[in-house]
């Protein structure tokens, strides 16, 4: 059960452009969202988060929005430069308990200089 | 930065072994968590760990899975009879209070 769903699984964009990563979920009772980057050979780092009480979240050259309505929440990249080349994955909690994460599957980020 | 330390990066061994594998979270963290990522495939939660016990756990997480947090800084995932589907990158990842986890950089378990 597949309760985050990012489908796309790669993208491509030129540097100075903009990235705009997707991610669905179906689980109402997640209420608080996490972006992670994934370089080869090492572990997810965390990129920037929102909770279900805004629908803005913006740190520099990142920022996450958020629709609750629709379930989906998307990562702009702007400028995109070519060190974000990465898997992204989206996740969320539900913020009860032990707040264990629920990952999309990552859509892999190629930045060409 | 505070950073999630793993030992072995890379463990390879023989289909009906037992591994172990070990982590060292952040000192001041509560909350510990082994998740794992099957190549190709999404990060996919085993196991939380709070106050010496386990909080949650997945239906991936069965009997030949266990954690153990032995002293007070490792974390170990300990699995009792490898089987060739055991094979993935193991993450640790400790919480502190703000809801961020820390993932430690993986260890590549090979079950041959």
């Amino acid at each position: 059960d597949q309760q985050v769903k990012q489908n796309s699984p790669s993208l491509s964009v030129q540097e100075g452009r903009i990235s705009i990563l997707n991610c669905d979920y179906t689980n109402s009772m997640f209420d608080y969202f996490l972006w992670y980057k994934k370089y080869p050979a090492e572990g997810p780092t965390f990129l920037i988060s929102i909770s279900s009480i805004k629908d803005k979240n913006e740190d520099g050259r990142f920022t996450v929005f958020l629709n609750k309505s629709a379930k989906h929440l998307s990562l702009h990249i702007v400028p995109s430069q070519p060190g974000d080349s990465a898997v992204y994955f989206c996740a969320a909690t539900d913020q009860t308990g032990a707040n264990n994460l629920f990952f999309g599957t990552g859509t892999r980020l190629t930045v060409i200089p | 930065e505070p950073e999630v330390t793993q030992t072995p990066s890379h463990q390879v061994t023989q289909m009906g072994q037992e591994v172990i594998l070990r982590c060292v979270p952040i000192s001041n963290h509560l909350y510990f968590y082994w998740y794992r990522q099957i190549l190709g495939q999404k990060v996919e939660f085993l196991v939380s760990f709070y106050n010496n016990e386990i909080s949650e756990k997945s239906e991936i997480f069965d009997d030949q899975f266990s954690v153990e947090r032995p002293d007070g800084s490792n974390f170990t995932l300990k699995i009792r009879s490898t089987k060739l589907e055991d094979s993935a990158m193991y993450f640790c990842a400790s919480r502190g209070p703000n809801e961020k986890l820390f993932f430690g950089s993986g260890t590549q378990l090979s079950v041959l």
